[in-house]
């Protein structure tokens, strides 16, 4: 079965550093290109970050200079490391597939002191 | 960057109706465009792609069309199971990649 599943959301103070990671099953992540979505409560959708099948990546104003978006091959998980966290990221984090045809259930992340 | 304005934010409608949401470009993305749902506490789910393409198993009351910079998206016949929010999205070239701000759809 074709599925993603995130991990590594939870409670963390402003300043702080987190690191997702994203599992894949029933395809290969370096195959593809693989985006993060977040949402905070109550709103809508923002793209956060993609990551190219050949390496390049991108972000959202945002977060560029805080968040670093990654893959490690041998294990098949895509990673988002959130650095400098502030009250403002504060948001369930999707990881998605090359044209967010297959995404994660979400994990949330709140930045609080 | 790309902005997308959705509307309207919310409509209330009933079972059967005809539902059409718009989704409108600040400039040419080509058909570069995705609609998705999501229903409370939920990830999103694809419906369509390059604008007017179904997804592989979603019913066909869902539909799409428009290309450049206007965008629709139709509901034929409304069901219980279609109340959700709707995103429209642009994938134009090299990102960011944007998000219309969101339809949500209830039942009258």
């Amino acid at each position: 079965e074709v599925q993603l599943v995130e991990s590594g959301g939870g409670l963390i103070q402003p300043g702080g550093s987190l690191r997702l990671s994203c599992a894949a099953s029933g395809f290969t992540v370096s195959s593809n290109y693989m985006s993060w979505v977040r949402q905070a409560p109550g709103k809508g959708l923002e793209w956060v970050s993609v990551i190219y099948s050949g390496g390049s990546t991108y972000y959202a104003d945002s977060v560029k200079g805080r968040f670093t978006i990654s893959r490690d091959n041998s294990k098949n998980t895509l990673y988002l490391q959130m650095n400098s966290l502030r009250a403002e990221d504060t948001a369930v984090y999707y990881c998605a597939r090359g044209g967010f045809d297959i995404w994660g259930q979400g994990t949330m992340v709140t930045v609080s002191s | 960057d790309i902005q997308m304005t959705q509307s309207p934010s919310s409509l209330s409608a009933s079972v059967g109706d005809r539902v059409t949401i718009t989704c409108q470009a600040s400039q040419d993305i080509s058909n570069y465009l995705n609609w998705y749902q999501q229903k409370p506490g939920k990830a999103p789910k694809l419906l369509i792609y390059d604008a007017s393409n179904l997804e592989t198993g979603v019913p066909s009351r869902f539909s799409g069309s428009g290309s450049g910079t206007d965008f629709t998206f139709t509901i034929s016949s409304l069901q219980p199971e279609d109340i959700a929010t709707y995103y429209c999205q642009q994938y134009d070239n090299l990102p960011p990649w944007t998000f219309g701000q969101g339809t949500k759809v209830e039942i009258k």
